[in-house]
């Protein structure tokens, strides 16, 4: 079964460059967030879409920006990254109407040096 | 606002059960999951519970939910080493919204 596709995979940036991080979600699911997971920290939720309107709203830096796209792929956007920035990002996708699970990707691992 | 705890670390010889806990504060929560993660993998879904049941059972894990003490935990049965990983309770509050996850508790099994 298809699962929730992110890229790329590794990415290494340098202080003060842009990032963008791509989501594709398990086709039909109409949900997508975003979660940054820091080293040896449990994943904080940064921010959600349905349906291709922003859903909820978490610790997303102002630095960070991220959209749904009519084929429902989310790109998360991120500028003048920090050293802090590090951090494995995971999306995660889910079918609202139809159950709760949400199911994650394999995490874009961003190294800002 | 929410807070998810779990303790930090377990340790069990192949064979034996596992049991994980978890404490959530939020009266609100509806769905607590527990997710799986092995080193530097994604969240793999192991299974979720409604709030208004006490048990779910799905082959080797059992879930309790203690509602009234907000206490969660995942046992894993007859635990083998292929088990070992960091393991996440999380909570939400319905569907399509946020999860909130705890610290992890890292599982390691030995031989």
């Amino acid at each position: 079964a298809a699962g929730v596709i992110q890229s790329p995979r590794h990415l290494i940036k340098e202080k003060r460059e842009t990032a963008t991080l791509k989501c594709y979600p398990i086709p039909r699911h109409d949900t997508v967030y975003w979660y940054q997971q820091g080293p040896g920290q449990d994943p904080q939720f940064l921010i959600s879409f349905y349906e291709k309107m922003q859903s909820d709203k978490g610790s997303i830096p102002d630095r960070f920006s991220a959209q749904q796209f009519s084929d429902y792929h989310s790109e998360l956007n991120m500028s003048s990254l920090e050293l802090g920035d590090s951090a494995l990002y995971f999306c995660a996708s889910s079918l609202r109407m139809v159950g709760t699970e949400a199911f994650f990707g394999q995490g874009t691992r961003l190294t800002v040096v | 606002g929410e807070d998810v705890e779990q303790s930090l670390f377990l340790s069990v010889r192949e064979g034996d059960s596992s049991v994980i806990n978890c404490t959530y504060t939020d009266s609100s929560s509806t769905y607590l999951y527990w997710y799986k993660q092995e080193p530097g993998a994604g969240l793999q879904l192991l299974t979720y519970i409604f709030s208004n049941m006490d048990m779910k059972q799905d082959q080797r894990l059992t879930v309790l939910l203690n509602k009234k003490d907000k206490h969660l935990s995942l046992r894993i049965a007859d635990t083998q080493t292929g088990d070992s990983a960091i393991y996440f309770c999380a909570e939400s509050e319905g569907a399509g919204n946020m999860l909130t996850f705890g610290g992890g508790t890292r599982l390691m099994v030995k031989p």
